[in-house]
């Protein structure tokens, strides 16, 4: 079974400052996907990012990017230029391919709590 | 488009008393799932379906029950509440070429 780990349980970084998150995980699986999820205070699970494995480019969406090391199994968050609306729980998430279906299982990580400070 | 909707948002229960968490989205995916989030632990899959009719346990499933009559609903029922099941419960679906999951908005059970 795979298992994702995030060994950072808090972090914090001041407003327009650059902060980022740490993911491993632990798979055999050559072809993959992987995720960053953010979790605000209002509960919604919203994603920000995804990886495809084959893939080499990393992926970025506006201020966030990820660093995605295959051959490491790391795939860490970097938010830039942070905002207040960031704070959040963060989860790294990994979706295996199942065969080239939708149906493979999303396993999370124990998630990291992102506090930016004005 | 209404996405994954979830009800009830809170729930109290009393201990040994059973309630059905409800599920639907309308998207016309085929999987859809129930996660518990607790703290420290991330989301961990209860149960999964990937189609009507087919559904399968996850990693927690003991002490839930699900099924799945139609591609839209996945109700999520708990047989006899146990204080151990007090947690914020997901429901989620999946679909599209880009695999993403869409979450509903969450359940709060307390267990007493």
């Amino acid at each position: 079974a795979q298992t994702v780990t995030q060994s950072q349980p808090e972090m914090s970084v001041q407003e327009a400052e650059t902060v980022t998150l740490s993911c491993t995980y632990d798979t055999s699986e050559n072809n993959y996907y992987l995720f960053w999820y953010k979790q605000p205070p209002s509960r919604q699970m919203i994603l920000v990012i995804r990886q495809e494995a084959y893939k080499q480019q990393n992926a970025t969406e506006n201020r966030f990017s990820v660093n995605f090391q295959k051959a490491a199994k790391s795939f860490s968050l970097k938010i830039s230029d942070s905002q207040l609306g960031d704070t959040a729980m963060y989860f790294c998430a990994f979706l295996d391919n199942a065969g080239g279906t939708s149906y493979g299982k999303l396993t999370f990580g124990q998630g990291t709590i992102l506090t930016v400070h004005p | 488009n209404a996405g994954v909707t979830q009800t009830p948002k809170f729930q109290v229960l009393k201990t040994g008393q059973s309630m059905t968490l409800q599920c639907a989205q309308d998207m016309n995916h085929e999987y859809m799932s129930w996660y518990r989030q607790d703290p420290g632990m991330g989301l961990r899959l209860i149960h999964y379906s990937v189609g009507a009719g087919i559904t399968d346990q996850g990693e927690v499933p003991n002490g839930y029950n699900v099924s799945r009559s139609t591609t839209e609903d996945f109700p999520l029922r708990l047989l006899s509440a146990a204080p151990s099941q007090t947690s914020v419960y997901f429901c989620a679906s999946r679909g599209g070429p880009l695999y993403e999951q869409y979450f509903g908005p969450g359940t709060r059970l307390t267990v007493t």
